[in-house]
């Protein structure tokens, strides 16, 4: 099983500025990663699929980059809507796997 | 447009059979090429892969739960099931029904949700 890590747990950032959030794969998963936002309540919304590609309708605000075993989600001018908890998840391997999620709180 | 919707009982005793259906609207299981699944997330935790299935090809399963799970799919109804025997306190989450990006495991990504719906196991 790949194991996959997100940190931080919790990033405090203020509108407006840019947050930055990251996942590790316990091994190579090349390209195969999608990021989600959840927020409560809600099933998680795709947001990002092979690694960079944006989802339909996702603003460009949200960028994904990396490669092997380390990626990065990352929102570049925080608004109010996108305070939730964000995952990450490889399909490198048939047993996909999620991070344990990020929550951005507001700063 | 896509819509998927969970349906099943909100409670399950310990050591019973939990049992839930996803009923799709706005596209066919059958003759549209993409994996459709279940995927949980215990309260206030993160997401578990459950399981997942190409309607004319190969399923994949979640080796955790593999002996317990079966996943099955009813064309004419456009609806699938999941159903985990033997439950404990640990299979207490929200349940939702998913497709994912394609026609292949590859596309392992999830494009589609459904709302989810909650279970709880307890006597």
């Amino acid at each position: 099983e790949i194991v996959m890590t997100q940190s931080p747990a919790i990033l405090y950032v203020s509108p407006g500025e840019r947050a930055t959030l990251s996942c590790r794969a316990s091994q190579t998963i090349t390209s195969d990663l999608a990021w989600y936002q959840q927020k409560p309540g809600l099933p998680p919304r795709l947001l990002i699929h092979g690694t960079s590609t944006r989802a339909s309708g996702v603003p460009a605000r949200f960028s994904g980059s990396g490669s092997g075993t380390e990626f990065t989600l990352t929102i570049s001018s925080l608004q109010s809507e996108d305070f939730a908890v964000y995952y990450c998840q490889q399909y490198n391997d048939w047993m996909y796997t999620f991070g344990q999620g990020t929550k951005l709180e507001i700063k | 447009q896509l819509q998927l919707q969970e349906s099943g009982p909100g409670l399950v005793r310990p050591s019973e059979t939990l049992s839930l259906t996803c009923t799709v609207s706005g596209g066919s299981i059958s003759r549209t090429t993409y994996y459709w699944g279940w995927i949980r997330q215990p309260p206030g935790k993160g997401l578990e892969w459950i399981g997942n299935f190409f309607y004319s090809g190969s399923s994949f399963d979640n080796p955790s739960l593999k002996s317990r799970l079966t996943i099955s799919v009813d064309a004419s109804k456009n609806q699938f099931s999941l159903r985990l025997t033997f439950v404990t306190a640990a299979d207490t989450a929200v349940y939702f029904c998913v497709r994912q990006g394609g026609s292949s495991w590859v596309n392992g990504w999830i494009d589609s949700w459904g709302q989810g719906t909650l279970v709880t196991v307890s006597s």
